[in-house]
């Protein structure tokens, strides 16, 4: 139990367009759905939290314009890097809470900006 | 500021060689801390959540317990499998779901 996924697990793509990243908690409802940035050895990142059926809640220094989060029902969370720039290569990673306790981890996205 | 600080950074170990990995967290309002392995290039693997002081929970070769202020993983008879990144992250109860993760140890252990 507990699954989550994302689609997809890695994606390349040319500076200036944008790429949407799909999460789905697979076996159970997720009221919040968090979206994640890491570098390398680096730790975890939290970019936003999202509600569903609300606005999701940005981190400081992250650009609400530039990643767009749509959490438009109980079981996916849809994070949209728009116009990529090089500086956008990460590795971004969702997870998906049933309540207000335990996360659980997608697999991760690798993006690439050429 | 929430802190949360992981040590050792790096961790090698031979195999059968047992363990501890230690994370200290900021003191006041800890409603939960977790415990999370990370393979390279895939996301966590959530472990154990452990929510009052003398708390402990045991998984395979793994045991975690807590304390007022830090945690302890503790990783008796490792094998090379359990070579990972292990996270840690608290859950303050005045940030609701939010997590604050540490920078985590890396563990090798050898054959």
């Amino acid at each position: 139990g507990a699954v989550v996924s994302q689609h997809p697990s890695w994606v390349i793509c040319k500076s200036g367009t944008s790429v949407k990243i799909e999460c789905r908690s697979l076996d159970f409802q997720a009221t919040t759905m968090f979206w994640y940035r890491q570098f390398p050895k680096q730790s975890l990142m939290l970019m936003a939290t999202s509600n569903e059926g609300s606005k999701a809640t940005y981190e400081q220094g992250v650009e609400k314009d530039k990643f767009l989060i749509n959490h438009a029902s109980l079981t996916l969370s849809t994070l949209t890097v728009t116009s990529a720039h090089p500086e956008d290569s990460s590795f971004y990673i969702c997870s998906a809470s049933p309540g207000p306790w335990t996360q659980y981890f997608g697999p991760g996205t690798r993006l690439l900006v050429l | 500021e929430d802190q949360v600080t992981q040590s050792p950074e790096a961790l090698r170990l031979q195999e059968g060689e047992s363990s501890s990995l230690n994370c200290s967290y900021t003191v006041s309002g800890l409603r939960g801390l977790f415990w999370y392995r990370q393979d390279p290039g895939k996301g966590p693997e959530f472990l154990f959540t452990l929510y009052s002081a003398g708390e402990e929970k045991e998984k395979e070769r793994l045991k975690a317990t807590l304390t007022k202020k830090e945690s302890f993983l503790h990783i008796t008879a490792p094998k090379p499998e359990d070579s990972a990144t292990y996270l840690c992250a608290v859950q303050y109860k005045t940030s609701g779901s939010r997590l604050t993760f540490g920078e985590g140890t890396q563990l090798t252990v050898n054959p």
